[in-house]
């Protein structure tokens, strides 16, 4: 089965900017959305196929991609950008949906 | 504007069958835009895809779980849920069910079902 690879954790000073990759074998030729999920609350879409953001997702949030990479970057990072994020795929060959196993964004 | 919400018992036995069910606002389950979906959280850990219900009745499970999944869709009151048998304490966990084009872009808040006699 496809697995997608995170690093458990980020850390990042506030203002800065935040770096949170997924490998996968090939990631480049699927679509890549990312989710941010906040303690005892349900996740939230913040990028979806690569780098397009849903409506209200601040412009703060970007993805990009590369061969077996993709990224999540937020810039200008405020504490409310602590959260858990995962990364998501739909693997094609075998119909089955995919999450990374989160990283955790700590803001200093 | 398009809301989800998860009901069913909060607490099952092992072996037992754990039932849940999404009652979904807003938007059609009949819908041919969009996939109606669980995922389910352990406490602590990770997210993992249960698996989806199409319009038309077609599904779709987590191979881990297919054997023990059934998801269903009950049009006449817009609601979709989910049937797994023979539960553990594996199987505890916050379910989440969803809707997706296959990004899952409205989530409802979650039911915390705890397997425990």
């Amino acid at each position: 089965s496809y697995v997608l690879t995170q690093p458990p954790s980020v850390s990042v000073a506030p203002g800065q900017t935040a770096s949170i990759t997924c490998g996968g074998n090939n990631i480049g030729s699927k679509s890549v959305h990312w989710y941010q999920q906040k303690p005892g609350q349900a996740p939230v879409l913040v990028v979806y196929d690569d780098t397009s953001r849903p409506s209200g997702i601040p412009e703060r949030f970007s993805g990009s991609k590369s061969t077996n990479t993709a990224t999540l970057t937020i810039t200008r990072v405020a504490a409310g950008d602590e959260a858990d994020y995962y990364c998501q795929v739909w693997d094609s060959s075998s119909d089955y949906w995919v999450f990374g196993a989160g990283t955790k964004l700590t803001v200093l | 504007q398009v809301q989800l919400q998860e009901s069913g018992p909060g607490l099952v036995k092992p072996s037992e069958t754990l039932s849940l069910t999404c009652t979904v606002s807003g938007v059609s389950v009949t819908s041919t835009t969009y996939y109606w979906t669980w995922i389910r959280q352990p406490p602590g850990k990770g997210l993992e895809w249960i698996g989806y219900i199409y319009h038309s009745g077609s599904t779709n499970y987590n191979p881990s779980l297919k054997s023990r999944v059934t998801i269903s869709l009950d049009t006449s009151n817009n609601q979709f849920s989910l049937r797994l048998t023979s539960v553990t304490a594996a199987d505890t966990a916050m379910y989440y069910c969803a809707r997706a084009t296959v990004p899952l872009d409205y989530w409802g808040q979650g039911a915390l079902v705890t397997v425990s006699s």
